[in-house]
């Protein structure tokens, strides 16, 4: 079945610092992909989503980009903020007949020292 | 103003005691679902409904009831809550059959159960 596998944390960084955080996906079909970011005490919000392969999806300096021959989608950001530090969900958008569910990667903690 | 709204956003209670939390959408979305999020595993589905009286299982359904009697309503159930359901748990929603379409959030029920 879809599943998706992300990046195990904890990530800590200092400010200007390169972000990567690893995403890759198992579906049978061509699925939506999505990162989502949940800031402390907060719900899960959509950060940026690529809907076809060669995609790229890009909000607040993160970029991710849908490679179909690696299935991955991996998230980076070229210099990160002390703001950025939250958890960071990969989600893959199924195309079968529950049309609207996601499947979710565990998450990364990122956390971004001054 | 879009949005999810859950309630409680904490909840301590003693097993055994039924419990009920609430989920409301103005969105007119489809599609709702329930998932519980604790650390190490992500977020995983309990239950989705994919519109009015049409409710499923998801991944860990064992132990939770939903109902779907209105569209913008979606309401967890615990019958006889148990420790082991003591977790973090968010209510979404999107419109279903669209596959890049966004999903959106609750801000979140912490719930214990002693």
């Amino acid at each position: 079945g879809d599943s998706v596998t992300q990046m195990e944390g904890p990530v800590t960084l200092s400010e200007e610092a390169f972000l990567t955080i690893n995403c890759t996906y198992t579906a049978t079909g061509y699925p939506s992909l999505f990162w989502y970011v949940q800031y402390p005490g907060e719900g899960l919000q959509l950060l940026l989503k690529a809907t076809k392969a060669d995609d790229k999806g890009s909000n607040k300096g993160f970029e991710a980009t849908y490679r179909k021959e690696t299935t991955s989608f991996h998230l980076e950001k070229g210099s990160v903020q002390v703001s950025d530090s939250a958890v960071y969900f990969c989600a893959l958008g199924d195309r079968g007949s529950t049309l609207g569910r996601l499947y979710f990667g565990r998450g990364t903690q990122l956390t971004v020292w001054p | 103003e879009a949005q999810v709204t859950q309630n409680p956003r904490y909840l301590i209670t003693v097993t055994g005691k039924k419990l009920t939390v609430t989920c409301s959408q103005n969105m007119n979305h489809e599609y709702m679902s329930w998932y519980r999020q604790d650390p190490g595993l992500g977020l995983r589905q309990i239950y989705y409904s994919m519109n009015v009286e049409v409710t499923d299982k998801g991944d860990v359904p064992e132990g939770y009831k939903v109902s779907r009697k209105e569209k913008r309503n979606f309401p967890l159930i615990l019958e006889s809550p148990s420790p082991n359901q003591t977790s973090l748990y968010f209510c979404a929603s999107s419109f279903r059959g669209r596959m890049n379409t966004e999903a959106f959030f609750g801000q979140g029920t912490r719930l214990t159960v002693v």
